[in-house]
């Protein structure tokens, strides 16, 4: 059973034209993040949720913006999309944040095309 | 600043054949984990590593955690062209988790 579920799984859309990418979860946990990933690099964390509290990374343009209207969902807002925002966007849920050993569980990605 | 080096970043082989990827920092770790990423999906947890020193077997990986808690490996043997992927370690020193920098594996048949 699908525990953290992406929509869409390919996003398109047009330079500048704002997108919104959604990620729910089943396992009710407290935080959720967003990474971007591009080819065959690591994941770079976006920003998180630690419950409704909003956690912004420093390199984290303007451009992206989120919002966690209840504990399932978490939407990633990009505003103005550019070439270079291109990329997977994966969003992963953690029961908490800080024990070392909690684990992270990853949805499978949306992959976002700019034209 | 990445905190966690993966070496080597590419590595293809030919199926059978064994390979060992390194996972390095400065800082001290409390636990470790390993992921592996397949293309077109989320990674997927492998392992976890806790104690300085610890080996962990999973089938044909193996993982170990380094004594002091500051580096990582995993070795595959005889890898088969479903070990291909991306593989990432990642780990929480404090509140933040950090991922490494990742290395692709492509296994040839």
């Amino acid at each position: 059973d699908a525990m953290v579920i992406q929509n869409p799984r390919y996003q398109v859309t047009q330079f500048g034209k704002p997108v919104t990418l959604s990620c729910s979860q089943t396992l009710n946990h407290n935080v959720m993040y967003w990474y971007q990933q591009k080819s065959s690099q690591a994941p770079k964390l976006l920003f998180h949720y630690y419950d409704k509290d909003f956690n912004n990374e420093a390199d984290t343009p303007d451009n992206f913006q989120s919002r966690r209207p209840n504990t399932s969902f978490c939407f990633l807002d990009i505003r103005s999309p550019g070439l270079g925002d291109a990329a997977m966007y994966l969003c992963a849920t953690s029961r908490n944040r800080g024990p070392s050993t909690d684990t992270q569980y990853f949805g499978p990605g949306t992959r976002l095309t700019v034209l | 600043t990445q905190l966690l080096k993966q070496s080597p970043q590419f590595l293809s082989i030919q199926e059978g054949e064994n390979l060992t990827v390194y996972c390095n920092s400065s800082s001290v770790f409390s636990s470790l984990q390993w992921y592996r990423q397949e293309p077109g999906e989320g990674p997927v947890l492998l392992v976890t590593v806790v104690t300085g020193g610890e080996v962990k077997k999973l089938k044909r990986l193996t993982f170990q955690f380094g004594d002091a808690r500051k580096d990582s490996s995993l070795h595959i043997t005889a890898a088969q062209p479903g070990d291909t992927g991306l593989y990432l370690c990642a780990g929480v020193p404090g509140n933040q988790f950090y991922f490494g920098t990742g290395t692709s594996l492509t296994v040839i048949p």
